[in-house]
């Protein structure tokens, strides 16, 4: 049972374009969303949480569908140096520890 | 200075030896958890700790053992190293906030562990 799931990628995308990313989460009870970035052979870094509402942090807008346990990131006008591997993050049932998905990779190009 | 620290950030071993990865941080923080993280695998949970009194397995605990000396200072041991343990180390600290856990963690730079 994968208990969280995007797509790997890679997404290859031109400065400039906007790229989405998905993830689906299989705990109906977690409560705590995040996205994590990770560049290569880095530790991960927290790039933004995720509420329910939806969140917006500069080029980038989070959004939560609890009811499909779905979580997007979208990110507008890329850069070069959004070139990472985003993480999908989710709380673990018994809400203690956090799960992590395997990453998508995004390359941005000039 | 990091908040989050590991030593050592590299390490090459033979199989059989007794290897101990340490992190200490200056977050404050209680949390304190120990992943490994392997190409197609992502990060896997081997133990967390609450606080100093207080240790639990993760995912993979399997072949891991971990000790809390302080608040501040968590350490990894691989008892007898085997090359299947050869992965990317990252500890991470995190906080209680007091009203419900939002659940953020902040990572080390990480330790690269090859076991031959």
């Amino acid at each position: 049972r994968k208990e969280v799931e995007q797509d790997p990628g890679p997404f290859n995308v031109p400065e400039g374009a906007t790229v989405a990313f998905n993830c689906t989460y299989s705990n109906s009870a977690s409560q705590s969303f995040f996205w994590y970035r990770q560049d290569c052979r880095k530790e991960p870094k927290l790039l933004m949480s995720v509420y329910s509402s939806g969140n917006e942090d500069g080029r980038f807008t989070a959004q939560l569908n609890r009811a499909s346990q779905y979580i997007s990131l979208l990110i507008r006008d890329s850069k070069l140096s959004d070139s990472a591997t985003y993480l999908c993050v989710v709380n673990d049932q018994a809400g203690t520890a956090l799960i992590f998905g395997k990453g998508t990779t995004l390359s941005v190009s000039s | 200075d990091a908040d989050v620290t590991q030593t050592p950030r590299n390490r090459i071993t033979k199989t059989g030896k007794r290897i101990m990865l340490e992190c200490s941080q200056t977050k404050g923080h209680d949390r304190m958890y120990w992943y490994r993280q392997d190409p197609g695998l992502g990060l896997r949970l081997i133990y967390y700790s609450f606080d100093v009194k207080d240790i639990n397995k993760g995912e993979i605990s399997d072949g891991y053992s971990v000790s809390r000396q302080a608040q501040a200072k968590f350490s990894l041991s691989l008892e007898s190293a085997i090359p299947n343990q050869t992965a990317l180390y990252f500890c991470a600290t995190g906080r209680d906030t007091g009203t419900g856990w939002r659940g953020e963690q902040f990572f080390g730079p990480g330790t690269r562990l090859t076991v031959l």
